[in-house]
């Protein structure tokens, strides 16, 4: 069956770097596009980051472009989010999600999360 | 950018009643861009509806989802105990998605 597992998450003081990893399992992981997004403590959903099938097309949100980097190894079937400049307002519940298949304008399967504190 | 509202922010209803979610946008959206989301406590998102009215695999007949343009609907026929959980619509456009705050469905 399909799996998405997050890890990397944790405590991280303000200004730091933290990376984030998806294992992907149960699919053809290379014909997916792939995504990331978060969710703050009691918020709503917000899209992060967008990678395409090869990586060679990738999007973010206004919010961490310039801080945070998406890739995907397609023959580790993973995708990662190198994240830097943290602060606070990036604490969040971060997902993976995979696309639609050939459709990158939904999200058809999420991992269940990793969580991001950044404080001091 | 593309803001989503979704209303009401609560609805309180009893099992078997009909519930009905809009999710309102600031200008139009393509339909084929248009998707809905479950919540449930502690657990990630599941699709229930993409293109505006196509429900995802496994997703039950009792979710359907209508609209076009800027108005969007999500009809829950008849609310299973499972159902209760916060909604989510979502649109793509211009390299970007975003996402409506949410309708949490609370039994009354």
């Amino acid at each position: 069956q399909v799996q998405l597992v997050e890890s990397g998450g944790g405590l991280v003081k303000p200004g730091g770097s933290l990376r984030l990893s998806c294992a992907a399992s149960g699919f053809t992981f290379s014909d997916y596009y792939m995504f990331w997004l978060r969710q703050a403590p009691g918020k709503g959903l917000e899209w992060v980051s967008f990678t395409s099938t090869s990586g060679s097309s990738v999007n973010y949100a206004d919010s961490v472009k310039g801080r945070f980097t998406i890739s995907r190894d397609n023959a580790k079937n993973s995708l990662y989010l190198q994240m830097s400049s943290l602060r606070a307002e990036d604490t969040a519940v971060y997902y993976c999600a995979r696309s639609g298949l050939a459709a990158k304008y939904y999200f058809d399967f999420w991992g269940q999360g990793t969580l991001v504190t950044v404080s001091s | 950018e593309i803001v989503l509202t979704q209303s009401p922010g609560t609805l309180s209803l009893s099992p078997g009643e009909r519930a009905t979610l809009s999710c309102r946008a600031s200008q139009s959206v393509n339909s084929n861009y248009l998707a809905w989301y479950q919540q449930k406590p502690g657990q990630a998102p599941r699709l229930l509806i993409y293109g505006a009215s196509s429900r995802a695999t496994g997703i039950p007949d009792r979710f359907s989802g209508s609209g076009s343009g800027t108005d969007f609907t999500l009809t829950i026929s008849r609310l299973e105990p499972e159902d209760f959980a916060v909604y989510h619509c979502q649109q793509y456009g211009s390299s970007s998605w975003t996402f409506g705050q949410g309708t949490k469905v609370e039994i009354k």
